[in-house]
């Protein structure tokens, strides 16, 4: 089981907005450690989406947006595109582990 | 600009070590707040941090794995080293190196384009 729970999967039509959550605990999210996102096409490397629970790197749409509240964080897409269509992990630090968690991955499919 | 790229063998057998190195430019592992990681993702399944090392030669494992594992770095030839002991098939799996930043928060902002290492007699 990963340290971070994310959903399996999510929908949605184009056009639409859709939300992914990230839940941790008291020793990643919870005490306060940023929360960065990554968009993964099938047979491709992970790219990163947001840092720091709300930035984006340089290149990806505004379309893309982070949140953190608590123990939790979400990545939310609005307009969504076909090209869209991925997996999608977050990853924290945490302490216990005394390095990087991630998500158990969500897998996003645009009807 | 800042490339990875993964290389080692394809296929080990159960109870081999595996030895897989990253190389890299772009950056300089001498330089504070730097680091590069490696990641692992079975076919199908989520990925998961195996090892950083640190520009200070610091080097941290995740704890499952930690007895498997050794992390080292080769500053002068922009390479770092990952070695897994007594391989098993459940270790089957795409295994990444990527670009670490620690400056007050810690995420991968570069990976490579991953290798797949089949684990099998």
């Amino acid at each position: 089981q990963s340290v971070l729970t994310q959903p399996p999967s999510v929908s949605g039509a184009p056009g639409q907005r859709v939300t992914i959550s990230c839940t941790g605990s008291s020793s990643n999210i919870g005490t306060g450690y940023d929360v960065h996102w990554y968009q993964q096409v099938p047979g491709t490397a992970p790219k990163l989406l947001i840092y720091a629970d709300s930035n984006r790197p340089s290149g990806v749409p505004d379309r893309f947006s982070g949140s953190k509240s608590g123990t939790s964080a979400s990545l939310a897409i609005t307009g969504l595109q076909a090209e869209d269509e991925a997996d999608y992990y977050c990853q924290s630090y945490d302490s216990k582990m005394g390095g990087s968690v991630f998500g158990g991955g969500t897998k996003l499919t645009v009807l | 600009q800042i490339t990875l790229k993964e290389s080692g063998p394809t296929l080990v057998k159960p109870t081999q070590t595996l030895t897989l190195t990253c190389t890299f430019s772009g950056f300089s592992l001498s330089t504070s707040g730097v680091g590069v990681g490696w990641i692992r993702q079975p076919p199908g399944k989520a990925l998961e941090w195996l090892a950083l090392i640190y520009w200070n030669d610091d080097k941290r494992y995740n704890p499952s794995l930690r007895s498997r594992l050794s992390i080292t770095k080769d500053t002068s030839k922009n390479q770092v080293l990952l070695t897994m002991t007594n391989m098993d098939p459940v270790d089957t799996a795409t295994y990444y190196c990527a670009h670490y930043v620690l400056q007050g928060t810690y995420y991968f902002d570069y990976w490579g384009q991953g290798t797949l290492v089949t684990v099998s007699s």
